[in-house]
């Protein structure tokens, strides 16, 4: 079955450190990968789609394949990067539905 | 340019008491439309997922039901609220296929408060 695992519930780093977010998935076809970002008081929203291997406020994302991985990461992190992180898997026989992580609560600490 | 409305923004109700969230998209058509609950720790949660007008698919079976009577429109509704139906309710849309573009796009949701 196809699952998203984001295995942090909590993730705490200071300011200008590097971040890693985690996010490993289980599906036997051609994944396709997204994470979004909830800020604080305001909607959920679209972070960064593997397909666009786009860097997005200083993130990036690599899809492993052979780790089944999508791991979030941003080398300096700032404080406007306190969020919700969620990463969800598009897989074509769903019928357009995202699977989703759990979330990791991301705070940014001074 | 598109944009998804929810309504209303918070929401308190007696235990027992009716339930109608609306959503409304603007700006595209035929959309696939969705209700999620978010629950603190526990992610996102599908309830529903509809595809076109009339067709709703139900992913959590519980007391809440939803209808699509307009292309760009999806209410949520229930009969008689529990206390465990407490929760942020999400709207979201997306482009159906066969194009590439699978990523969702949420509105701002609606707290609801059941007493």
């Amino acid at each position: 079955a196809q699952r998203v695992t984001q295995p942090e519930k909590l993730l705490s780093v200071f300011k200008g450190a590097p971040v890693e977010l985690k996010c490993n998935y289980s599906y036997s076809g051609s994944p396709e990968l997204f994470w979004y970002v909830q800020y604080s008081r305001q909607r959920l929203q679209l972070l960064l789609r593997h397909i666009s291997r786009e860097s997005i406020k200083g993130f990036t994302a690599d899809l492993n394949k052979g780790e089944t991985s999508f791991h979030l990461k941003k080398p300096f992190a700032q404080e406007e990067d306190s969020a919700m992180y969620y990463c969800a898997l598009s897989v074509r026989d769903s019928n357009y539905q995202l699977i989703w992580g759990a979330g990791t609560k991301l705070i940014i600490k001074p | 340019s598109q944009t998804i409305h929810q309504w209303p923004a918070t929401l308190v109700q007696p235990v027992g008491s009716p339930l109608s969230l609306e959503c409304t998209v603007e700006g595209t058509s035929n959309p696939n439309l969705y209700w999620y609950r978010q629950a603190a720790g526990r992610g996102l949660q599908l309830l529903f997922y509809s595809v076109g007008i009339g067709q709703i698919s139900s992913e959590v079976p519980q007391n809440l039901s939803a209808s699509r009577p307009q292309d760009r429109q999806f209410i949520l509704s229930s009969k008689k609220l529990l206390l465990s139906d407490s929760g942020f309710y999400l709207c979201a849309w997306s482009v159906g296929p066969p194009g590439q573009k699978y990523e969702q796009y949420f509105g701002p949701g609606t707290r609801l408060t059941v007493t």
